[in-house]
């Protein structure tokens, strides 16, 4: 089992229409959990992040984190066009310097 | 907006040479990274570095793969006898207090 799974899409959506990105992970020791947005050879731009389970939001964004069932979600309220791009999911425990695990990520287009 | 600094964006490099990627982090971070991301890959991690020393090392990062932080200010990748497969995006990243990183723009290395 890989240690992050997620859908790499391609996921198509209208524009105006809400967001739902998802994904699965393997190891408990995972505290730290974000959501990176990457355009084509760029690199990762930070979006949001949480400590441990919950929701947080922040403008159109809101991420949740269900420790539980290993399960991490980020939603786009009201998609753009300017919103279409790889969105990373990424962990970690807090150790080895903070090393962070990344999602294979899932690629967004947003329609206009 | 503070920015993590790549060079060169591109390199082309033949097989067996030597080739050193060069970052200049946020001048207030204290951990630093390096990430590769084979085309249509994910972002994979390679080493991560705190107070003058390596934290952490993957797998990938073998006896080839070296880093120093030689001024203060510059955090360098060498790659010691490049192969075909060392073809990828490398991406630095520095983190501050916060969970999240700051990636540079990265750098493409190409091996022919």
């Amino acid at each position: 089992q890989k240690e992050v799974e997620q859908d790499p899409g391609p996921l198509s959506v209208p524009e105006g229409a809400i967001v739902s990105l998802n994904c699965t992970y393997s190891n408990s020791a995972f505290q730290y959990f974000m959501w990176y947005r990457q355009y084509s050879r760029k690199g990762p731009e930070l979006l949001m992040y949480t400590y441990s389970s919950g929701n947080k939001e922040d403008g159109r964004f809101t991420a949740q984190v269900d420790k539980s069932s290993k399960y991490i979600s980020l939603f786009i309220r009201d998609s753009q066009p300017s919103d279409s791009a790889t969105y990373l999911c990424a962990m970690s425990a807090g150790t080895g310097g903070f090393k962070t695990i990344f999602g294979a990520g899932t690629r967004l287009f947003v329609k206009a | 907006e503070p920015e993590v600094t790549q060079t060169p964006s591109h390199q082309v490099t033949q097989m067996g040479q030597e080739v050193i990627l060069r970052c200049v982090p946020i001048s207030n971070h204290l951990y630093f990274y390096w990430y590769r991301q084979i085309l249509g890959q994910k972002v994979e991690f390679l080493v991560s570095f705190y107070n003058n020393e390596i934290s952490e090392k993957s797998e990938i990062f073998d006896d080839q793969f070296s880093v120093e932080r030689p001024d203060g200010s510059n955090f360098t990748l060498k790659i010691r006898s490049t192969k075909l497969e060392d073809s990828a995006m490398y991406f630095c990243a520095s983190r501050g207090q916060d969970y999240g990183y700051t990636f540079g723009s990265g750098t493409r290395l190409t091996v022919v």
